[in-house]
């Protein structure tokens, strides 16, 4: 099956620094990738939608100088949390979706805590 | 903007006993359904999802749901739960209007018991 990975798994920062999270599809290109942030006990809540060669698509409230969000490659896309504070500590997920199929593979998260 | 409604927030289950969880959308168009089950400490996974053609889906783990369009609803079941099943269980939208993007629902914490 399709398989999605982040890295890293688990990152603890200082306030005021930038996290890269990494998702990449392993076993396919996947022309878009989405980011989710779910918090305990929440259900995920989109963040933005990223096409491969394009700028990110971005939900409501969602700023997108703070979420920096990057598709360099059909198998590669980069979330920035730029000047991070305790308030965006959370869970992020990916997602890919193959080309021409309307399925979503999930990332396992990464775990955000700012000090 | 669509929305997704599961009125169970949790539910707790003796094992063997039958199970049931609600999913409401709000989209009056052609959609694609999902259901994703997140276990403890572990990303999600999908159980089942539908595209058209039979409403009655079935998945893996013995799961299986059903589509009713007049009722804008696609209910999951399960005719005997086991303690392995204890998790998280999402339903998600995706509405033909709404390109890839995904709608989730708020979640159904489902605990077991032995």
């Amino acid at each position: 099956g399709a398989v999605v990975s982040q890295h890293p798994s688990w990152v603890i920062c200082k306030s005021g620094t930038s996290v890269k999270i990494e998702c990449r599809s392993l076993d396919f290109q996947a022309t878009t990738m989405f980011w989710y942030r779910q918090f305990p006990k929440q259900s995920l809540m989109l963040m933005a939608t990223s096409n491969e060669g394009s700028k990110a698509t971005y939900e409501q409230g969602v700023e997108k100088d703070k979420f920096l969000i990057n598709h360099a490659s059909l198998t590669l896309s980069t979330l920035t949390v730029t000047s991070a504070h305790p308030e965006d500590s959370s869970f992020y997920i990916c997602s890919a979706r193959p080309s021409l199929n309307n399925e979503q593979f999930f990332g396992p998260g990464t775990r955000l805590t700012v000090l | 903007a669509q929305s997704v409604s599961q009125h169970n927030h949790h539910v707790i289950l003796s094992e063997a006993a039958s199970l049931e969880l609600g999913c409401n959308y709000s989209y009056g168009g052609t959609v694609n359904l999902f259901w994703y089950v997140q276990y403890p400490g572990q990303h999600l996974q999908l159980l089942l999802k539908y595209f058209s053609g039979d409403p009655l889906v079935k998945g893996i783990k013995g799961f299986e749901a059903e589509f009713i369009k007049s009722k804008f609803s696609f209910n999951l079941r399960k005719p005997s739960v086991q303690w392995s099943d204890t998790a998280e269980y999402f339903c998600a939208v995706n509405a033909g209007n709404a390109g890839n993007m995904l709608t989730f629902g708020g979640g159904t914490r489902l605990m077991v018991k032995p």
